[in-house]
């Protein structure tokens, strides 16, 4: 049981590069959600999703997209990489939503656009 | 504005010696808090939780107590060890589910030997 696994753990990109951050979790939670940390703050709620097939936005959605075929799989897509979304990046996931339980954090993918 | 947030940026305690880190919440319908320890370079770990129709809940060596009538939660650390250096989050339900938290800001936790 290996929890939320996020890959890559650390990328560079380029401004107007796009790219797929990957993550998975194998306790067969419905809720998943993506987070961003900057310094000095403290997380915010990207998008989520209560289970394959649903996603809503979150807090700071804007430059990124989601998707979720599997319950497994949440993949965060940037399409235009700009230094604003310079930042490290949390998957989290937890089970069905409705029932008072804590979500558990990948250990991020830190993130530098160039 | 935040909607959740700390008092204290920092604490500095002795090894062996209670922590107290605190936080402020503002919206009064929330009703799911939760503590998460957040050492460097990994991910926010859960360390416990409260429902709003509780005052306190007990965990080992931690404590949280909720007082709702001035929103404000507290984690208590008994006997601080080196091990609990972190940052710690308080987190609250922002959406009347347990999947849309808002975080506060996190509160840095130095542990002296």
């Amino acid at each position: 049981n290996a929890g939320v696994t996020q890959t890559p753990k650390f990328q560079v990109l380029k401004t107007g590069q796009s790219m797929t951050l990957q993550c998975a979790q194998d306790m067969n939670h419905e809720y998943m959600s993506w987070y961003r940390q900057d310094p000095g703050m403290g997380l915010r709620l990207i998008h989520y999703s209560v289970g394959a097939g649903i996603t809503d936005q979150g807090e700071v959605p804007n430059g990124y997209n989601v998707s979720r075929s599997t319950t497994e799989d949440f993949p965060l897509r940037l399409l235009s990489a700009a230094p604003s979304q310079t930042s490290v990046y949390f998957c989290a996931s937890s089970p069905t939503g409705g029932t008072w339980q804590p979500q558990h954090f990948g250990d991020g993918t830190r993130l530098s656009i160039l | 504005g935040e909607s959740v947030g700390l008092h204290l940026p920092t604490l500095s305690v002795q090894e062996g010696d209670n922590s107290i880190i605190n936080c402020a919440y503002s919206n009064s319908a929330s009703d799911y808090f939760i503590w998460y320890k957040q050492e460097s370079g990994k991910g926010p770990q859960f360390i416990i939780d409260i429902r709003s129709n509780m005052d306190k809940r007990q965990g080992q060596r931690v404590t949280v107590l909720l007082n709702k009538t001035v929103k404000h939660l507290s984690l208590q650390i008994a006997a601080t060890q080196p091990g609990d250096s972190a940052v710690y989050f308080c987190a609250e339900n922002s959406g009347g589910s347990n999947y849309k938290l808002t975080f506060g800001k996190g509160t840095l936790l130095t542990v002296n030997p």
